[in-house]
């Protein structure tokens, strides 16, 4: 079946930091991948996504890209703001009934 | 544009209480619509999956049941609630018909405290 790991956090980082949480997932055939973000209290947002091997998705800084070698769709931001802090989820979709399967989310704590 | 709401935002219920949430999307027809839950520093579990008016497609047996009378509105029901009913209810919803068919759009959520 279809699944997706994240990294375990908190992940805490100083203003201006590099971020980086790691995701790979299993699946069959040729899933999309997600990255969503939920800031305290609200749902989830749709931050970035990639339907194809190599593609690179990016939106408000971040950036990810579909590693098929590697099953890998890693999220990165150059510089991290108190903003940011919040929790992310990285998803896939497969054909079907289009279903997402998520991973168990990574919370991000951005200090001053 | 499309818009998502669900209500109500938070809500306090005793055990063996009964309970229903709503969700309603906007500026779209036809959607395939979710309903998921998120306990306490957990991921995100699929409770029920709709596809169209009255077909219903449960993803984990539970107290829980799901409805959805207009195509554009999913409840989400319970006869009776127990404690580990608790948790934040987050409805979504998507299209097959854009490019990407399977990312979701989420509602605000709705907070659940069964006492």
């Amino acid at each position: 079946g279809n699944s997706v790991t994240q990294m375990e956090g908190p992940v805490t980082l100083s203003e201006e930091a590099f971020l980086t949480i790691n995701c790979t997932y299993t699946a069959t055939g040729y899933p999309s991948l997600f990255w969503y973000v939920q800031y305290p209290g609200e749902g989830l947002q749709l931050l970035l996504k990639a339907t194809k091997a190599d593609d690179k998705g990016s939106n408000k800084g971040f950036e990810a890209t579909y590693r098929k070698e590697t099953t890998s769709f890693h999220l990165e931001k150059g510089s991290v703001q108190v903003s940011d802090s919040a929790v992310y989820f990285c998803a896939l979709g497969t054909s079907g009934y289009s279903t997402l399967t998520f991973g168990k989310g990574t919370m991000l704590l951005v200090s001053p | 544009s499309q818009t998502i709401h669900q209500w109500p935002a938070t809500l306090v219920q005793p055990v063996g209480s009964p309970l229903s949430l709503e969700c309603t999307v906007e500026g779209t027809s036809n959607p395939n619509l979710y309903w998921y839950r998120q306990a306490a520093g957990r991921g995100l579990q699929l409770l029920f999956y709709s596809v169209g008016i009255g077909q219903i497609s449960s993803e984990v047996p539970q107290n829980l049941s799901a409805s959805r009378p207009q195509d554009r509105q999913f409840i989400l029901s319970s006869k009776k609630l127990l404690l580990s009913d608790s948790g934040f209810y987050l409805c979504a919803w998507n299209s097959g018909q854009t490019s990407t068919p399977y990312e979701q759009y989420f509602g605000p959520g709705t907070r659940l405290t069964v006492t």
